[in-house]
């Protein structure tokens, strides 16, 4: 159980262009979903925190224009990326959590590479 | 602000012991997670410690020290497959929120 997906798994698009990242929780209902981002070789940066039903809330330094983050359900949660350029090139993942379950533990879906020619 | 501290990176011997350390200072503590990723792909839940002492799962454990801001994991009967980054991440009080520190690269030679 507790399995989180990501769609696309990778991505490459032009400068300029809207990129959208889906997270899905498939067995649970993810009543918080986090959106990190992550540099190579370096950790996990969160980006913004969604609660299902409401506005996103972004950490520090992170533009919520840029990163366009909606919780319409309890089991999805969107990014999009407007306007990408170079420097957004990263990897992208999601994690999700339920009130239910046990110690907060937060499930972590496999990942997005962004690439931004 | 919140910081978390571990080392760059290590080297073992496949059959050997590793212990990786990591040190916190962070405005709130509701638990402390170790996670394994390999290059690419997701962090995968390891252990998770929120009172003093050590953890065993299999061939690892997680100990943690609260009033030293303390956390080690040990790996024991190294394989070449735990070659991998290591993160260690503090849960906060507020939001659930996961603050990870760098990570430890473990490089597995044999």
């Amino acid at each position: 159980g507790a399995v989180v997906s990501q769609h696309p798994s990778r991505v490459i698009c032009k400068s300029g262009t809207s990129v959208k990242i889906e997270c899905r929780s498939l067995d649970f209902q993810a009543t918080t979903m986090f959106w990190y981002r992550q540099f190579p070789k370096k950790s996990l940066m969160l980006m913004a925190t969604s609660n299902e039903g409401s506005k996103a809330t972004y950490e520090q330094g992170v533009e919520k224009d840029k990163f366009l983050i909606n919780h319409a359900s309890l089991t999805l949660s969107t990014l999009t990326v407007t306007s990408a350029h170079p420097e957004d090139s990263s990897f992208y993942i999601c994690s999700a959590t339920s009130d239910y379950g046990s110690y907060n533990e937060q499930f972590f879906g496999p990942g997005t590479r962004l690439t931004v020619l | 602000g919140q910081n978390i501290d571990q080392p760059t990176e290590m080297t073992a011997t496949e059959g050997a012991i590793v212990q990786i350390n990591c040190t916190y200072q962070t405005s709130g503590f509701n638990g402390l997670f170790w996670y394994q990723q390999h290059a690419g792909e997701a962090p995968t839940f390891l252990s998770y410690n929120v009172l003093d002492g050590l953890e065993e799962k299999g061939r690892f454990s997680s100990f943690l020290s609260r009033s030293k801001g303390y956390s080690y994991l040990l790996l024991k009967e190294l394989q070449m497959k735990d070659s991998a980054s290591y993160l260690c991440a503090v849960i906060m009080e507020y939001g659930n929120k996961l603050v990870f520190g760098a990570g430890t690269i473990l490089r597995v030679k044999s």
